[in-house]
């Protein structure tokens, strides 16, 4: 079946600018994540959505980055003024669930973002 | 939160075992310790979790020590295609924070022909 999917798989963006990052989940999900990923690091958390509600923000780095489920299903990732150090691999990942602590999470290929 | 320590990197050739270890001293009575795995340029994937006894599935085993203070990731027989950044994770199971994945440096490992 078909997996977690995002686009752009790549995006370049002029300092300044404002990006908008797509994940379409695997259908019948409830749960979303997106992490980021500095080049050479392991991902870090940015946020967490149960249907169409986001349930935990905490990793969001700045007031710049938002992001939103609105039907329980596709999210975007908005960075608004993207700065150089945005620079990195956005992953999204999805779950059947979510709670738990057991749930496997399955992960897209992510976007990777280059400000320049 | 509960860390995670494991080496930087790793060696083995193809077709020989891998034994990848992972210290977690700080470990609580409701943690999971949970692996995942990054390939080159994909985003990580599931391999195992455990939470007391020692578990297997198709990919690997996981050994869990008596303590639960550290476990070991056991690919059995390595292939090229198991070259790529193994993370030993702990998720609470009760906690909200355990909802999401906290990754550490994870272990590289090169797979030798």
């Amino acid at each position: 079946g078909a997996g977690v999917s995002q686009s752009p798989r790549y995006k370049v963006a002029k300092r300044g600018q404002d990006v908008a990052l797509r994940c379409d989940p695997i259908s019948g999900h409830v749960s979303l994540f997106w992490y980021q990923q500095a080049l050479g690091q392991g991902p870090e958390f940015l946020t967490y959505f149960q249907n169409e509600a986001q349930l935990d923000k905490s990793g969001l780095p700045s007031d710049r980055f938002f992001a939103e489920r609105p039907e329980g299903s596709v999210s975007t990732l908005k960075i608004q003024r993207t700065q150089q150090e945005d620079s990195a691999v956005y992953l999204c990942a999805s779950s059947l669930v979510g709670q738990g602590g057991r749930d496997t999470q399955y992960f897209g290929p992510g976007t990777r973002l280059t400000v320049l | 939160d509960a860390k995670t320590t494991q080496p930087n990197s790793m060696e083995s050739n193809e077709e020989e075992p891998v034994h990848l270890p992972c210290n977690h001293s700080t470990i609580s009575g409701t943690d999971y310790i949970h692996w995942y795995r990054q390939l080159p340029s994909q985003g990580p994937e599931y391999v195992i979790h455990g939470l007391t006894s020692n578990v297997n599935n198709r990919m690997a085993s996981l050994a869990i020590a008596e303590d639960r203070k550290s476990s070991t990731l056991i690919l059995h027989r390595a292939t090229l295609r198991d070259a790529a950044v193994y993370y030993c994770i702990l998720r609470d199971r009760v906690k909200a924070a355990g909802n999401k994945l906290t990754f550490g440096g994870g272990t590289r490992v090169l797979v030798k022909p």
